[in-house]
């Protein structure tokens, strides 16, 4: 499956600072979802954008799309040393389908 | 949430040999589950699609007879990596999609497996 594109591959902030990371896919979606996975771990779910949602907000997150551009982005607001970890965006095209993932950022946040 | 358990977490083998990968959904049944390859500081590459009662989805590349995959019930699929070499070294991570309204679209991963063959 042809993976998205995700910039920057790697992020480094200092805490209290916002994070933003972009997706860009290929095909078109009927969701897309970012997720976030600590080093040797598996993939915890994030958010869920729907194709015709625009924006959306959950706690310090929040994931903008705009699907005439075939994007997508991320916003941690006030981060947090936990917050260290890479994320990944990826999309479906059904209901339970299998998701195509992008190639991730690695967020790092220093105290 | 749903939570899927994977096991084993870490596993080293001679090469040659093979090794069962388990991954089941705790507390909710998934017909469908997925087994995915990830090499370091890269992103998650689909191998499989995993069918309970049938036979598993190959993604184009993958070799179906190298990467055996059984999904006996609606809890458990195995994932075997059969005649394991150096080359197939890497993070294996399974997944399975979420019940319920507005859980379907979501996917619950296992913590994954690491397999190093010497």
């Amino acid at each position: 499956s042809q993976q998205g594109e995700e910039d920057p591959q790697a992020l480094s902030i200092q805490e209290g600072e916002n994070a933003t990371m972009n997706c860009s896919y290929k095909t078109s979606i009927n969701n897309l979802q970012w997720y976030r996975q600590n080093s040797g771990r598996g993939l915890v779910h994030l958010i869920l954008i729907r194709s015709n949602e625009r924006e959306k907000h959950s706690g310090r997150l929040r994931v903008t799309l705009d699907t005439s551009k075939k994007s997508s982005s991320l916003l941690i607001t006030a981060s947090r040393a936990a917050d260290t970890a890479s994320y990944f965006c990826a999309t479906d095209t059904g209901t339970a389908s299998k998701l195509t993932f992008g190639t991730g950022t690695r967020l790092q946040v220093t105290l | 949430g749903a939570v899927v358990s994977q096991h084993p977490s870490w596993v080293i083998c001679k090469s040659g040999t093979s090794v069962k990968i388990e991954c089941r959904s705790l507390d909710f049944q998934a017909t469908t589950m997925f087994w995915y390859r990830q090499f370091p500081k890269q992103s998650l590459m689909l191998m499989a699609t995993s069918n309970e009662g049938s036979k598993a989805t190959y993604e184009q590349g993958v070799e179906k007879d190298k990467f055996l995959i059984n999904h006996a019930s609606l809890t458990l699929s195995t994932l075997t990596v059969t005649s394991a070499h150096p080359e197939d070294s890497s993070f294996y991570i399974c997944s399975a999609p979420g019940r319920g309204a507005g859980a379907k679209n979501i996917q619950y991963f296992g913590a994954g497996t690491r397999l190093s063959v010497l």
